[in-house]
């Protein structure tokens, strides 16, 4: 069973349409991550969230955090061929130090 | 700032030699750095955790007399893959986290694309 439970894994889109990326887990997290990658690249760090219903905005990009800290949201608006890519929320547990658990990334294309 | 290096970013060796991959934090200095593989299409697996001047820390089911981790300063960590076979074939990234306890944050290097012949 995934620690971080990511959907959808694949999304295809058009140009201008929005689209929400989930992840959720059973556990608490003290923090959760979401990166950007791109083929034969490391993944990009796009936003931290630490606070139980913190909103962060990047952009066009609108991340959540969840009230109870299991869960976190990334919404996009208005989404631009330059977006496809694999999304991937990371958390660190309370009980886990500085490690960090994937989901297993959500594949993102924009059609033009 | 918080840029991660790694070297080579491209290696083909043959089947049963071994292959060094360097992980550098070049803005800052990282006690901790992680080092993952990733498959085609799928997400990151933690392979090990390392912390400076101590025994990396291997999750379950990785060898750690096969993927030799040294992190012998607070700006470099190398990844050695021993014995390479083709099932060793893969993407190979590390990371870096800072001194700030506070800070979760990890910071990725560029990968490492291995292929074993």
């Amino acid at each position: 069973t995934q620690l971080l439970e990511q959907s959808p894994q694949f999304l295809s889109i058009q140009e201008g349409e929005n689209l929400t990326v989930y992840c959720n887990s059973s556990s608490v997290f003290s923090s959760l991550q979401w990166y950007r990658q791109e083929p034969g690249e490391g993944p990009v760090l796009l936003v931290t969230v630490v606070t139980g219903g913190e909103v962060k905005k990047l952009k066009r990009l609108t991340f959540q955090f969840g009230d109870a800290r299991k869960d976190s949201s990334l919404h996009i608006t208005a989404a631009q061929p330059g977006d496809t890519g694999l999304y991937l929320c990371a958390g660190t547990e309370e009980t886990s130090g500085s490690r960090l658990t994937f989901g297993e990334g959500t594949q993102l294309t924009v059609n033009p | 700032g918080a840029v991660v290096s790694q070297h080579p970013s491209r290696v083909i060796c043959k089947s049963g030699t071994s292959v060094k991959i360097e992980c550098r934090s070049l803005d800052f200095q990282a006690t901790t750095m992680f080092w993952y593989r990733q498959f085609p299409k799928q997400s990151l697996m933690l392979m090990a955790t390392s912390n400076e001047g101590s025994k990396a820390t291997y999750e379950q089911g990785v060898e750690k007399d096969k993927f030799l981790i040294n992190h012998a300063s607070l700006t470099l960590s190398t990844l050695t893959v021993t014995s390479a076979h083709p099932e060793d074939s893969s993407f190979y990234i590390c990371s870096a986290r800072g001194g700030n306890p506070s800070s979760y944050e990890q910071y990725f290097g560029p990968g490492t694309r291995l292929t074993v012949t």
